[in-house]
């Protein structure tokens, strides 16, 4: 199986901070990335795919690169309600697996 | 706009057979454009693609739950079902039925999900 290394494990930040988080495979997964937000009680929810492929409705301070091994997601201005856990996942062999996440908090 | 409901059970015993349910609405389990998907979620092994399901058909699983899982269409209620047999605590987590995009390879991302039920593996 692939592995799906993210860092940080947490972190804290401030409104209006630029975020950025990485996610490391274990092998070359060409551009087969995506990132998740998850909230306390809800379920993941789509933000990026294909590595830099925003989702429709997602905000454009959420933004995606990369590719091979090495992907980052940047959050380029911390509002209220990015405060949350965020997972990639790679959908390029199976089985598709994801990272163990990384929670934003509020500084 | 699609949505995804998870129903089952909340409590499993050792050893038993765990049946959840995913109605769809807003939308068809019969696209062909579409995949349809268990994750669950533990607190401790975070999330796990248990599983997709073409409405060919066509399944493909994860190895690790390989040799305990169906996945099923029922098109006549618009949903789809898992399966997961010989459970044991290890099995307890958040169960998330999901949707994903249609691809050569069978895989993709996952969007939207439903809000996910609490599975615990107890006797």
């Amino acid at each position: 199986d692939i592995q799906m290394t993210q860092s940080p494990s947490s972190l804290s930040a401030s409104l209006g901070d630029r975020v950025t988080i990485t996610c490391r495979a274990s092998q070359s997964i060409s551009s087969n990335l995506n990132w998740y937000q998850q909230k306390p009680g809800k379920a993941p929810k789509l933000l990026i795919y294909d590595a830099s492929r925003l989702q429709t409705g997602v905000p454009s301070s959420f933004s995606g690169s990369g590719a091979g091994t090495d992907f980052t997601l940047t959050i380029s201005s911390l509002q209220l309600e990015d405060f949350a856990t965020y997972f990639c996942q790679q959908s390029d062999s199976a089985p598709q697996t994801f990272g163990q996440g990384t929670k934003v908090e509020i500084k | 706009q699609l949505q995804l409901q998870e129903s089952g059970p909340g409590l499993v015993r050792p050893s038993e057979t765990l049946s959840l349910t995913c109605t769809v609405s807003g939308g068809s389990v019969r696209r062909s454009s579409y995949y349809w998907a268990w994750i669950r979620q533990a607190p401790v092994k975070g999330l796990e693609w248990i599983g997709s399901m073409y409405y060919s058909g066509r399944t493909s699983y994860n190895p690790a739950l390989k040799s305990r899982v169906t996945i099923s269409v029922d098109t006549s209620k618009n949903q789809f079902s898992l399966n997961l047999t010989s459970l044991t605590a290890a099995d307890t987590a958040v169960y998330y039925c999901a949707r994903g995009p249609a691809s050569g390879s069978g895989l993709n991302w996952f969007d939207p999900w439903g809000q996910g039920t609490l599975v615990t593996v107890s006797s």
